[in-house]
């Protein structure tokens, strides 16, 4: 969507880590946003990456490298609720251009 | 605290007709923007309200759809007329400020489909 790429499925077993990489256009950069969206609910807020480096909270990271146009959301611990998709959103000028999404389906 | 409300949740319309949806969003919030994801597809940016004046309408796909916003609390999208490729679910966000990059918080949305 819009030069913004990240994986369209992705399977991890309860437990595990797993990582879901974005990678999007530099030009008209004003942050990176992470948001889960469980089917039929609301986007949900996870992280936001202005700077370069990693941003933890919880079992939940975020990295981003503003020179490579790229960032991953890290999902430690994962549990069974973290079935979802998960959104990589650019802020260009407070309207937010998103990916197409990841599943992410958590097995046990 | 309530989050950002839409209405309806779901709405069936044919070819033709008109179709409202509306968006409360959080209180103090001056920033209300609508989305929509069609079938398959991104969520895309439609328009930017602050306050009551649209800051933004780039993403409007055309004159058949009208964004308001009057007294800067709620909004309304209506669609007039309806064509089939309307079809998909219109989000609805809000922040409280633009103070250099603000968060977004995302309403449910309403599931619209044209048949």
């Amino acid at each position: 969507g819009q030069n913004i790429d990240q994986p369209t499925e992705m399977t991890a077993t309860e437990g595990a880590i797993v990582q879901i990489n974005c990678t999007y256009q530099t030009s008209g950069f004003n942050g990176l946003f992470w948001y889960q969206q469980h089917a039929g609910e609301a986007p949900t807020f996870l992280s936001y990456n202005v700077l370069d480096g990693l941003e933890e909270k919880g079992r939940f990271s975020s990295f981003l490298s503003r020179s490579k146009g790229y960032s991953y959301l890290l999902l430690k611990e994962l549990q069974m609720k973290d079935s979802a998709s998960y959104l990589c959103a650019v802020d260009r000028g407070n309207k937010l251009v998103f990916g197409a999404g990841t599943i992410l389906r958590v097995k046990s | 605290e309530a989050g950002v409300t839409q209405f309806p949740s779901h709405s069936v319309i044919e070819k033709g007709q008109t179709v409202t949806l509306r968006c409360d969003p959080i209180s103090g919030h001056d920033n209300l923007y609508w989305y929509r994801r069609v079938m398959g597809k991104e969520i895309k940016f439609l328009l930017h309200f602050v306050k009551e004046s649209k800051q933004d309408e780039s993403g409007m796909p055309n004159n058949r759809f009208l964004a308001e916003r009057t007294g800067g609390t709620y909004s309304t999208l209506k669609v007039q007329p309806a064509e089939l490729e309307d079809s998909g679910v219109y989000f609805c966000a809000s922040s409280y400020g633009t103070a250099f990059t603000d968060t977004q918080y995302f309403g449910p949305g309403t599931r619209l489909t044209v048949l």
